[in-house]
């Protein structure tokens, strides 16, 4: 089993703070890495897909980078807000199965 | 539109006892999935299916037993549950039309075997 680590497990910040988390995947077979936002009591949804080499994503404040010859991405939010508070989940696709190997998350919790 | 959706969304079973957790889509999607989540780790697949009537094998898959016999549909298995199952099962789906094809997740059920 190919390991997709998260880091950290859980991050506190207050409100206004920029924050940042990263995703560590095998470089090796790489074929997409997945970003999901997973609210306490509901189902994860999708953020980002990304598969290229030094590929960018934006959605409002929050956005992501990718490196696929070392094998990480970086999840930024820019000022974070309450509503922010989720679970963040990084997915690595590492060949044309389809199938995804998730990593453990990390939790973030926005103080107002 | 009601995308993914599980029932039941909450059981507890005895030890030995059996159920089946249902997942449908809405979205006629060609692959569909299952997995289980349990504190401090990540989403493990268990079975997965690439389309109607075909199904395979995921990352923890002992102790399950999976079908899809329509493609709406994709049924779990426990025939004899134990306490080390007692976990949130999510379901997806995806279209498998693109190498950033994105999972549609289901609301989970929270499973506890006693």
């Amino acid at each position: 089993i190919l390991n997709v680590e998260q880091s950290p497990q859980s991050l506190h910040v207050q409100e206004g703070d920029s924050t940042n988390f990263t995703c560590s995947f095998p470089s090796s077979n790489f074929y997409a890495l997945h970003w999901y936002r997973w609210e306490t009591a509901k189902s994860p949804e999708a953020l980002f897909v990304m598969t290229l080499n030094g590929d960018e994503k934006k959605k409002g404040r929050i956005s992501a980078t990718l490196n696929t010859k070392e094998g990480y991405s970086y999840l930024y939010i820019k000022g974070s807000q309450p509503e922010d508070s989720a679970t963040y989940l990084c997915a690595s696709r590492m060949d044309s199965s389809y199938k995804l190997i998730f990593g453990s998350g990390t939790r973030l919790l926005v103080r107002p | 539109n009601a995308g993914v959706t599980q029932t039941p969304k909450f059981r507890v079973l005895k030890t030995g006892q059996s159920m089946t957790l249902l997942c449908a889509q809405d979205m006629n999607h060609e692959y569909m999935y299952w997995y289980r989540q349990d504190p401090g780790m990540g989403l493990r697949l268990i079975h997965y299916s690439v389309g109607e009537g075909t199904t395979a094998k995921g990352e923890v898959p002992d102790g399950y037993n999976v079908s899809r016999l329509k493609k709406q549909n994709f049924l779990l298995g426990l025939e004899s549950a134990a306490p080390s199952q007692t976990s949130v099962y999510f379901c997806a789906s995806s279209s498998g039309l693109a190498h950033t094809d994105t999972q549609y997740f289901g609301p989970g059920t929270r499973l506890t075997v006693l």
